[in-house]
């Protein structure tokens, strides 16, 4: 069975620009979450989806966006980036089920390098 | 709120030495408690797991057992490897489709 696979693996942009990175989970997994990982702020959560439904949200910007799609791949966007955005963004997906158990399904994650 | 404690590190060890890394919480109701191990260059996979108090998870001879006297999570296996070497993250999920983690403790075991 395949990993939750993490699109592009590396990125670089420009303060100002946007970036869309993408999310396929675990094969039959209806759950996706994502996380931002950076060395001053640790694992913070960014937004959870269900069946196409964001049912929780942390404490970032409109700037952060994210959906999902009827095959249960997600996208997170973030525009108008800053250079605080530089982080290593983390997919995860969980077993199917209205009520995840945390246990989670993590990809390798994407990095994204803002200059 | 919710938030994780995670004894801070980074720690180096010796190769068979005896490794604890404490992590307490805080959190209203009955959280779920877990501690995630990410090696370097990849993604957090889940170590073990306790779901209620008094529970003790393990696996790959690492052990935790859910206190909640004390809402404690301590993290211990009695003889490490080198490649027990990576970050490890304890975490507590109320049942509100998050994970809190704590800061993450870095792991080195040396031959």
């Amino acid at each position: 069975k395949a990993g939750v696979t993490q699109t592009p693996r590396y990125l670089i942009k420009t303060r100002g620009q946007q970036v869309t990175l993408s999310c396929s989970p675990i094969s039959g997994h209806r759950s996706v979450s994502w996380y931002q990982q950076t060395p001053g702020q640790g694992l913070q959560f960014l937004f959870e989806y269900f069946s196409e439904t964001q049912r929780n949200k942390g404490n970032f910007p409109g700037r952060f966006s994210g959906r999902q799609f009827s095959n249960s791949r997600s996208e997170m966007n973030v525009s108008t980036l800053e250079l605080g955005d530089s982080a290593l963004y983390l997919c995860a997906s969980a077993e199917p089920g209205l009520r995840n158990t945390g246990e989670l399904f993590f990809g390798e994650g994407s990095r994204l390098t803002v200059l | 709120g919710n938030s994780v404690t995670q004894m801070e590190g980074p720690v180096t060890l010796s190769e068979e030495a005896f490794l604890t890394i404490n992590c307490t919480y805080t959190a209203t109701g009955y959280p779920s408690l877990f501690w995630y191990v990410q090696y370097p260059g990849e993604g957090l996979q889940l170590l073990l797991k306790a779901t209620k108090a008094d529970d003790k998870g393990s696996n790959k001879g690492f052990e935790a057992t859910y206190r909640k006297e004390t809402t404690s999570f301590h993290l211990e296996k009695g003889s490490v490897q080198v490649s027990d070497s990576a970050v490890y993250f304890c975490a507590l999920y109320p049942n509100d489709y998050k994970l809190s983690f704590g800061a993450g403790t870095t792991v080195t075991v040396r031959a």
